[in-house]
């Protein structure tokens, strides 16, 4: 079975902390994302990475950054966390290029909390 | 500016009933159009892909239509029930465009009542 595992359901951090936010897929799939998701907004990307130690930002990166050392694996780093950041976080990854991308496979999801 | 816009942003509807959900689109040039079920703290899931030249595509009780002239789809669940409870999406992927560029609605929200 496919699978996409963000390392942390829930957070909870303080305001200046630094965050780390783990993604790991078992599929090989070349195509890795980080979404945040808010109510009313949709989902809207944050970085994307067609391969390893490739990215590309998306809509909103201002604020965050990203690392992706092997394939299998992309971690979005919050490098001083503030309260506008309070967001549900998914991860995602797929085959494939350009618009001949694949299906989305999302993880559960992060539920991040700066307080 | 390529845009995805879905309608009703939410719904109640009796278990047993069908119900549509709208989704509008204004990408262009279009390569293929997904609906994603996502349900309460989950992460989305895909239920259907539909391409330029298809114009319907059944997952189970789930029926996606397309009318790429008027740049429409929509969703319809027949018999609903308890388990259809979620927020539906509708995703665009542009033609001749980085995966960056795939586009996301703001969703409806389904609440299915007993």
């Amino acid at each position: 079975d496919v699978k996409v595992t963000q390392s942390s359901r829930y957070l909870v951090k303080r305001t200046g902390e630094k965050v780390f936010l783990e993604c790991v897929q078992d599929m090989d799939h070349e195509n890795m994302f980080w979404y945040r998701q808010d109510p009313g907004l949709g989902l809207r990307l944050i970085y994307f990475s067609y391969d390893v130690k490739m990215k590309e930002k998306g809509d909103i990166p201002e604020g965050y950054s990203v690392s992706r050392e092997k394939k299998e694996r992309f971690s979005l780093i919050l490098e001083s966390a503030s309260t506008n950041q309070t967001s549900m976080y998914l991860c995602a990854s797929s085959w494939g290029q350009g618009s001949n991308t694949g299906e989305l496979f999302f993880g559960e999801g992060s539920r991040l909390t700066v307080l | 500016k390529n845009q995805v816009e879905q309608s009703p942003q939410s719904l109640i509807i009796l278990e047993g009933k069908n119900c549509t959900l709208q989704c509008n689109y204004t990408v262009s040039p279009f390569s293929n159009l997904r609906w994603y079920k996502q349900d309460t703290g989950r992460g989305p899931v895909s239920l259907t892909i539909m391409t330029f030249s298809e114009n319907t595509k059944s997952n189970g009780r789930y029926t996606a239509t397309l009318d790429a002239d008027t740049k429409q789809s929509s969703l319809h669940i027949t018999a609903s029930q308890l388990s259809d409870s979620a927020s539906y999406i509708c995703v665009v992927t542009p033609g001749y465009s980085s995966a960056s560029k795939i586009i996301f609605g703001s969703g409806t929200r389904l609440s299915i009542r007993p």
